[in-house]
């Protein structure tokens, strides 16, 4: 069975305060694996896909990784509006279509 | 860029009545997919739909049925509602056959609450 673990539960950083978040997986064949941002009340926004060990991907404020075991984002100098709850999920081999989800970790960023 | 949409965003409904969320994937998606988000958990993978044909399905109960149409919509049909189905249902697309690991993009969801 797919597991993903993201840690930390959550996260208070100072605005300006570079950190970054994990996501541990044990999947039979990682097909993908995915980042979304979810504000409250609000469906998953998409960040990246990452596919093979040793892939980075950067977006504005952010880089997420991928090894065998794990992936990380990570944030450069976070302003306030990059508060939300990040989610981390994979797409497995086993054929199925459903992403499995970590729980996610509640990012706050404070002025 | 097109979104994906789902009507209605909010529905209140009573234990044992009926209700239908609906879906409409970004346009030249193909596949549809449907997740249940109860209070504070992470999205929980239900059915998913290619070509108008269901491809997988997940831990949707017996009581909810979904299809996707020739404009490839999607409705999940939801009866005897129970207090636990409060939740919200989100609906994802994505271009590309089953298996293949492409972005799914998400809907703003439908917030259920059963009373």
């Amino acid at each position: 069975e797919d597991q993903v673990t993201q840690s930390p539960e959550a996260l208070r950083l100072q605005e300006g305060e570079s950190s970054s978040l994990n996501c541990s997986y044990t999947v039979s064949g990682l097909r993908g694996l995915f980042w979304y941002r979810q504000d409250p009340g609000k469906g998953p926004e998409f960040l990246f896909t990452l596919y093979s060990a040793g892939e980075e991907k950067e977006k504005e404020r952010l880089k997420a990784t991928l090894t065998k075991k794990e992936s990380f984002l990570h944030f450069t100098a976070p302003k306030p509006e990059d508060s939300a709850t990040y989610l981390c999920a994979v797409h497995s081999g086993g054929g199925a279509d459903g992403l499995t989800f970590g729980k996610g970790t509640h990012l706050i960023i404070q002025p | 860029a097109a979104g994906v949409i789902q009507s209605p965003r909010h529905l209140i409904k009573e234990k044992r009545e009926t209700a239908t969320l609906k879906c409409y994937p970004i346009p030249r998606h193909d596949t549809v997919y449907w997740y249940q988000q109860g209070p504070g958990q992470d999205p929980q993978f239900l059915i998913s739909f290619y070509e108008k044909m269901q491809s997988d399905k997940g831990s949707i109960p017996d009581r909810f049925s979904a299809q996707q149409f020739s404009d490839y919509h999607s409705e999940l049909n939801m009866s005897s509602l129970e207090l636990g189905d409060s939740a919200l249902y989100f609906c994802a697309s994505s271009l590309g056959t089953p298996g293949g690991a492409y972005e799914q993009y998400f809907g703003p969801g439908t917030r259920l609450t059963v009373t």
